[in-house]
C-alpha cells in the first residue's frame, strides 16, 4: 500500500539555520503531496502542497518540490525562527476523496 | 478555509465506561469525515471513514463494535469509544475534506485518558 517515510527527529536548530526535512513516498499512480504542521497544543494545519510532478509548494518561507524521479518531497526553509518549532508531517493522498497517509512526523525545535 | 471543531478537547474516564467525541464542520456540509488516532510522538493512523447516511468504513484492525461512528448530519460525526480501557488512551482527530480539491481540514483533536 501507499506509504510515507520521513526523517526521524527530533531536529534541533539555532535560529536562522537552514532546515531540511526529508520525505519520500511509495504510491501507485500520481498522488498529491502535503506537508502539515502541528504546533504545540493545536491541531494539524496544512503548510503546503503539490499536486503533480515538478510542482513547488511554498508557504511562510517553507518550500517543497514534488520530485517524481526520486519519489521525494523534502521540506526546506532557508532561515528558521523559534516560532517554527513544531511537529512536521509529510503526507500523500492517492485520489481526491481518499484519506491522507502520513509519515511519522518530525519534531523541530529552534533555539534562540 | 473550513472550520472543524471537536468536543471535548480532553476527557478523562474510568475503565469500562464509554466516551463520545463530537466532530463538527462549522461552515461546510460534509458527507465524509475521517477519524484518526495519534499515539504520543507517533503519526496519525486512519481509523475509519464516516459517511453521512450510511455505515462507516473501518480500517483493518479497528474494532467497529468498540469504536462506534455515527454521521448524524452533514455537519456532525461522533466517535464513541465503548468500554474504554487504558490502552485506548490517545489523541483522536477528525478531518473534513472540502471543496473540489478535497483538501482536508483538521479538528483540534480530543485527548482521551482512560484510568
Amino acid at each position: 500500500g501507499d506509504s510515507v517515510t520521513q526523517m526521524e527527529g527530533p531536529v534541533t536548530l539555532s535560529e536562522e539555520a537552514f532546515l531540511t526535512i526529508n520525505c519520500t513516498y511509495t504510491a501507485t499512480g500520481y498522488p498529491s503531496l502535503f506537508w502539515y504542521v502541528q504546533y504545540p497544543g493545536e491541531g494539524l494545519q496544512l503548510l503546503l502542497k503539490a499536486t503533480k510532478a515538478d510542482d513547488k509548494g511554498s508557504n511562510k518561507g517553507f518550500e517543497a518540490t514534488y520530485r517524481k524521479e526520486t519519489t521525494s518531497f523534502h521540506l526546506e526553509k532557508g532561515s528558521v525562527q523559534v516560532s517554527d518549532s513544531a511537529v512536521y508531517f509529510c503526507a500523500l493522498r492517492a485520489t481526491g476523496n481518499t484519506p491522507l497517509v502520513f509519515g511519522k512526523g518530525t519534531r523541530l525545535s529552534v533555539i534562540a | 478555509g473550513a472550520v472543524v471543531s471537536q468536543h471535548p478537547s480532553w476527557v478523562i474516564c474510568k475503565s469500562g465506561t464509554s466516551v463520545k467525541i463530537e466532530c463538527r464542520s462549522l461552515d461546510f456540509q460534509a458527507t465524509t469525515m475521517f477519524w484518526y488516532r495519534q499515539f504520543p510522538k507517533q503519526s496519525l493512523m486512519l481509523m475509519a471513514t464516516s459517511n453521512e447516511g450510511s455505515k462507516a468504513t473501518y480500517e483493518q484492525g479497528v474494532e467497529k463494535d468498540k469504536f462506534l461512528i455515527n454521521h448524524a448530519s452533514l455537519t456532525l460525526s461522533t466517535l464513541t469509544v465503548t468500554s474504554a480501557h487504558p490502552e485506548d488512551s490517545s489523541f483522536y482527530i477528525c478531518s473534513v475534506p472540502v471543496g473540489s480539491n478535497r483538501e482536508q481540514y483538521f479538528g483540534p483533536g480530543t485527548r482521551l485518558t482512560v484510568t
